[in-house]
């Protein structure tokens, strides 16, 4: 079974530059999350996607940060215009299901702002 | 292929019990391996190690890494109900890529 695929593996830009990072989730699952992951710090969830509907984006950025899962599969995650702050990898992981299912990870983009 | 593997992948003990949770790896360039527990969404952050032999302590968790025999062993002493969890195990290589294991599943009964 192929494992959750993000892209790029890593992206340097400058700040105010715009950035894009793709996921593509395990085949079948419904739920996808995008997590950014800052250097010393856990995990935090940005946007938790039912299919193509949005369950949780309360603590995504969202004068800068958006995404999308138009088709109910894969996602991409946009920063338009990148801040310093923004350095940090982002994680995509997706789970069957909605509630309290195994999350699977992919190997995440990390993104640094000069 | 780099890989991470964990076992068990779901446990069900009773609460005072103590558990290991195994996580092996093979993986090309590693950089250092953490521990994570789930319990909702976002994964909290347990351990990060880097160096053979060092146990990493934090109350009734520890957790120590074998880099000559490629495995960690995560540590709960007296469990609660409230280590219920999946723990994950999760390698960084030397590009900052994350390997994650599939996560074992704790169940602590009262």
């Amino acid at each position: 079974e192929a494992g959750v695929a993000q892209s790029p593996r890593y992206k340097i830009i400058e700040k105010r530059q715009s950035v894009a990072f793709w996921c593509n989730p395990i085949s079948g699952h419904a739920t996808l999350y995008w997590y950014q992951q800052i250097l010393g710090q856990g995990p935090k969830l940005l946007i938790q996607f039912q299919n193509n509907g949005v369950v949780d984006d309360s603590q995504l950025p969202k004068d800068r940060f958006s995404a999308e899962r138009l088709k109910g599969v894969d996602s991409t995650l946009k920063i338009q215009p990148a801040k310093l702050e923004d350095s940090a990898v982002y994680l995509c992981a997706s789970s069957l299901g909605l509630i309290q299912e195994t999350q699977y990870f992919g190997p995440g983009t990390r993104l640094l702002v000069l | 292929e780099d890989k991470v593997v964990q076992s068990p992948l779901s446990l069900v003990v009773h609460e005072g019990d103590t558990v290991t949770l195994n996580c092996s790896y093979e993986v090309t360039n590693f950089r250092s391996l953490l521990w994570y527990k789930q319990e909702k969404k976002a994964p909290t952050f347990l351990f990060m190690l880097t160096s053979s032999g060092i146990e990493k302590k934090s109350g009734r968790l520890s957790s120590i890494l074998d880099k000559k025999e490629l495995f960690s062993i995560l540590n709960i002493t007296a469990t609660q109900t409230g280590d219920s969890a999946i723990y994950l195990c999760v390698v960084e290589d030397s590009n900052y890529q994350l390997i994650w294991g599939a996560g074992t599943k704790l169940i602590i009964k009262p």
